[in-house]
């Protein structure tokens, strides 16, 4: 089945430095979503990137699609406590259901 | 509109007991969706509707899962008997968009997630 992987699994940032988190995947892939879960909360849809070489960006966050349409990456430009939380990926496959990655846990402190 | 909501919020029981999840979708969404989070697991697909049948159960642990959904605005996930490591966050999402591909599988829009179920069995 598909699987989809995330590295890394956790991030330790000062406040104003630079983040990404990575999402890889064994198959090709028709879409793929991100999803923002703050500590205690529930996830939370971002964005999704449907086209190969796909750049979307919201503020500070800078969402990749890979030309293969197997990678995905989420860039926060000069983070803030604010940013802190799960990252989660959620790609969907030409023949497959939605698969939540991993996660990657990210931690700002001042 | 109010959002996915789910109650109880914080369940307590002990092992043996039943317990049952609830979970209104929002009005409109024709999917709804079923996960567990653990710190050691993730987050876990259980199963998922759509139009109110079940498409794919693959990912209910063990038959002491059991999800049901009477009509598009209600859905339970019970538990009997519950055992210590069925303690978890459920979660339920549902989507404005699910459609059926082949081999049964789904696509899917935005999933909209409830605020969880903290469950505890002791």
């Amino acid at each position: 089945g598909q699987q989809v992987m995330q590295i890394p699994q956790y991030q330790h940032v000062q406040e104003g430095e630079d983040f990404t988190t990575y999402c890889n995947s064994s198959t090709t892939l028709s879409n793929i979503q991100w999803y923002k879960q703050r500590p205690g909360g529930h996830p939370v849809f971002l964005i999704q990137l449907v086209k190969s070489g796909e750049v979307k960006k919201q503020k500070r966050l800078t969402f990749q699609f890979g030309e293969a349409k197997k990678n995905s990456s989420l860039h926060i430009t000069a983070t803030q406590t604010t940013d802190v939380g799960t990252y989660f990926c959620a790609a969907t496959g030409t023949a497959s259901k939605l698969t939540f990655g991993t996660g990657t846990r990210l931690q700002v402190t001042l | 509109d109010a959002g996915v909501i789910q109650s109880p919020r914080h369940e307590v029981t002990e092992m043996g007991q039943e317990v049952t999840l609830r979970c209104k979708p929002i009005s409109g969404h024709n999917s709804l969706f079923w996960y567990r989070q653990t710190m050691m697991r993730g987050l876990e697909l259980l199963i998922y509707f759509n139009n109110n049948v079940p498409i794919d159960d693959s990912g209910m642990p063990e038959d002491r899962f059991s999800a049901k959904m009477p009509n598009a605005s209600f859905s339970t996930l019970k538990i009997q008997p519950s055992e210590p490591r069925d303690s978890a966050v459920y979660f339920c999402a549902s989507s404005p968009l699910g459609q059926i591909t082949s081999g049964g599988l789904i696509s899917t829009d935005t999933q909209y997630f409830g605020p969880g179920t903290r469950l505890t069995v002791l």
